[in-house]
């Protein structure tokens, strides 16, 4: 049990497609993030939601649309994708916004995505 | 704006021997922290090491120690008595206090552990 759990591991959509990604945490975290790695890319931050308030939307396209219902999910949902946002999506939670000192970012082990 | 760069795209290793990574970063702050993360095939990023810029002595944990010079702006990370379980792409990140919600990662070194 990793402590941050993301559902699917592998989606393939088409472009017109509505799908969504799934992030739970059982750490008792109240931030969360989403972000996007692509081949021989650095990880690029999308979104942090700290006690269920986004607190940082990294200049995402609106295609991509994310919920915080409570401080253990976030989901990330797709619509209308591109080809290009074909990633490797990975979801991260910390004690509370911010990643340093004590407060290290934990890593779930991603969800593959495949935009045909 | 800060920049994380890793010059090793790939890198490989045997068993028991030692292998350093290296990591250089821009940045004007003062204060600041550095980690390493590895990416086994499972791909859940897991933190190795961290080293905060105002202390001096490099962080250590077990076979991994860095190699922190300040003034040169690199962060370089030693894996001694390599394992295959080492094998994984490994990370550098750069984190401003200022700016606490963004990590900023390298391109990644792809280190392979033969036996």
């Amino acid at each position: 049990e990793t402590g941050v759990t993301q559902t699917p591991r592998h989606l393939v959509m088409g472009m017109t497609n509505k799908k969504s990604l799934k992030c739970e945490q059982h750490l008792g975290h109240n931030a969360m993030y989403w972000y996007k790695q692509s081949a021989k890319k650095p990880l690029e931050l999308m979104f942090v939601y700290n006690f269920k308030e986004q607190t940082e939307n990294n200049s995402v396209p609106s295609r991509f649309s994310p919920e915080c219902p409570n401080s253990s999910h976030l989901f990330l949902h797709l619509h209308t994708l591109q080809p290009e946002d074909s990633a490797l999506y990975l979801c991260a939670s910390s004690q509370e916004r911010g990643g340093a000192g004590a407060n290290v970012l934990t890593f779930g082990a991603g969800s593959r995505l495949t935009v045909l | 704006a800060q920049t994380v760069t890793q010059s090793q795209p790939e890198m490989s290793v045997q068993e028991a021997e030692t292998v350093t990574l290296s990591c250089t970063y821009d940045t004007s702050e003062s204060n600041y922290y550095l980690f390493w993360y590895k990416q086994p095939p499972s791909r859940q990023m897991i933190l190795v090491i961290r080293q905060e810029a105002y202390k001096q002595q490099n962080a250590t944990e077990n076979r991994f120690s860095v190699n922190f010079q300040k003034a040169a702006k690199s962060f370089s990370l030693k894996i001694s008595d390599s394992q295959l379980g080492d094998t994984a792409m490994y990370f550098c990140a750069f984190m401003n206090p200022a700016d606490t919600d963004k990590l900023i990662f390298g391109t990644g070194t792809r280190l392979q552990v033969f036996p």
